[in-house]
């Protein structure tokens, strides 16, 4: 089955800098990559999403980036903001199957 | 539109006793998921639920069961309770199965403590 591997597991950056995760899948046949951000005492809220036709999306200072060769794709946050501090969550779709979630990375943005 | 909602929010069960978590998905969505978030080992997959069929299964023991109901509503049960289910129980809606088309919707969870 799909095995998706997430790193970092925890992240600091400066307030007004930028922060790289990756993630890495296991099935060429998944077609679907979401990331969510989870807060304190919330559940996975879902912040972007792209799927395997094309390899690039972006929605404001977030970004996600799909390279279906390599089978990683990643999540590029911009300017970012004491806001932002979370844990982040990317997850993969194929066929049938359930969605797959990597173990996440604890962001946190130092202001 | 009111999001999923899980009731109740926080649960204290003794060692051996069941449990009944409820979820009431985004309406219209007639797809619903159950996972398990623990430090460890992040969110497992518990089983997923369409149009009141269990649709896949995730790697847990039989005392973890679920049901949907025909308004799309869905519960879990966990029985003969053990220390290691203590764990955020998450719920999730879609409109359909197939997530390309329909992404997941989480609920905040109901936060499972075994003493």
């Amino acid at each position: 089955g799909e095995n998706v591997e997430q790193h970092p597991s925890t992240l600091s950056v400066q307030e007004g800098d930028s922060a790289v995760i990756k993630c890495t899948y296991s099935d060429s046949a998944s077609n679907y990559f979401p990331w969510y951000k989870q807060e304190l005492g919330k559940g996975p809220q879902l912040i972007i999403d792209i799927r395997s036709n094309v390899g690039e999306k972006k929605d404001q200072r977030i970004a996600v980036t799909l390279n279906k060769t390599a089978k990683h794709f990643s999540l590029h946050i911009t300017e970012t903001q004491p806001e932002d501090s979370a844990v982040y969550f990317c997850a993969a779709f194929s066929g049938n199957t359930p969605l797959v979630f990597g173990k996440g990375t604890r962001l946190s943005v130092i202001a | 539109k009111a999001g999923v909602t899980q009731t109740p929010r926080y649960l204290i069960k003794t060692r051996g006793q069941q449990v009944t978590l409820s979820c009431s998905p985004i309406s219209g969505h007639r797809s619903v998921s159950w996972y398990q978030q623990t430090p460890g080992q992040g969110l497992q997959f518990l089983f997923e639920y369409f149009s009141e069929t269990q649709r896949n299964k995730g790697n847990f023991p039989g005392r973890f069961s679920g049901r949907q109901f025909s308004n799309s509503r869905s519960e879990m049960n966990v029985s003969t309770l053990e220390l290691g289910d203590s764990a955020l129980y998450l719920c999730a809606s879609s409109l359909f199965q197939d997530r390309w088309f329909s992404p997941l919707h989480f609920g905040n969870g109901t936060r499972l403590t075994v003493t």
